[in-house]
């Protein structure tokens, strides 16, 4: 079955610091990547999303994340994060080509950042 | 400026009971989808439909129901609520199919929170 791991769960970081969190997904075929956010008290918002061409897609707010295939993985970046990016953070997969748009979401990393 | 409807927000109910989560979207998308959240576990998908008269099962139905007469509503269904289902339930829709991908992705409501005692 296809699953979506992130790896890092919780992630505390200072304010103007680098970000990466890690994605990697399992499934052989072609997929469709995105990472949704969670701010506190609210829904999941969509902040990148990659079909197809350029690995390297840019989202809202700074965020962008790279698509290497021969490794599964999907890692969101941001240069320099800012305490209003605290949040919960999904990585989430749908094979390419069908299957209702359903889509299988990791397991979330929970970032906060700090002053 | 509505998107997705969730009601109710926030929800206690008592075991065995039953509740009926309401969901509406009004920007006509065929496919819905009922997911819950929990803590460390992220979204697991309990149904969705394919459009008006077309639901199946996800990952996780065992407990619930679901109808779509429109395409407009999902309501989702607890016939006899357990502490199990204690969790954030969230809807959300999607256009059809990668034609659309310029604007995909899902579109989620704001949540009910439910908790069975």
């Amino acid at each position: 079955a296809q699953s979506v791991s992130q790896h890092n769960h919780h992630v505390i970081l200072s304010e103007a610091a680098s970000l990466e969190l890690g994605c990697n997904y399992s499934y052989g075929g072609t997929v469709n990547l995105f990472w949704y956010v969670q701010y506190p008290g609210q829904h999941l918002q969509l902040l990148l999303k990659y079909f197809s061409g350029d690995p390297l897609v840019k989202g809202i707010k700074g965020f962008e994340a790279e698509f290497i295939k021969s490794k599964f993985s999907f890692n969101l970046r941001k240069p320099s994060v800012q305490w209003s990016d605290t949040a919960e953070y999904f990585c989430a997969v749908k094979p390419a080509g069908g299957g209702y748009n359903k889509l299988i979401f990791g397991a979330g990393t929970r970032l906060a950042v700090h002053p | 400026n509505a998107g997705v409807t969730q009601t109710p927000k926030f929800r206690i109910l008592k075991i065995g009971q039953s509740m009926t989560l309401q969901c509406t979207q009004d920007m006509n998308h065929n496919y819905m989808y009922w997911y819950r959240q929990d803590p460390g576990m992220g979204l697991k998908l309990i149904y969705y439909s394919v459009g008006a008269g077309i639901t199946d099962k996800g990952e996780v139905p065992n407990g619930y129901n679901v109808s779509r007469s429109t395409t407009e509503d999902f309501p989702l269904r607890l016939e006899l609520a357990a502490p199990s289902q204690t969790s954030v339930y969230f809807c959300a829709s999607s256009p059809v199919g990668e034609a659309t991908r310029q604007n995909y992705g899902y579109t989620f409501g704001s949540g009910t929170r439910l908790t069975v005692v």
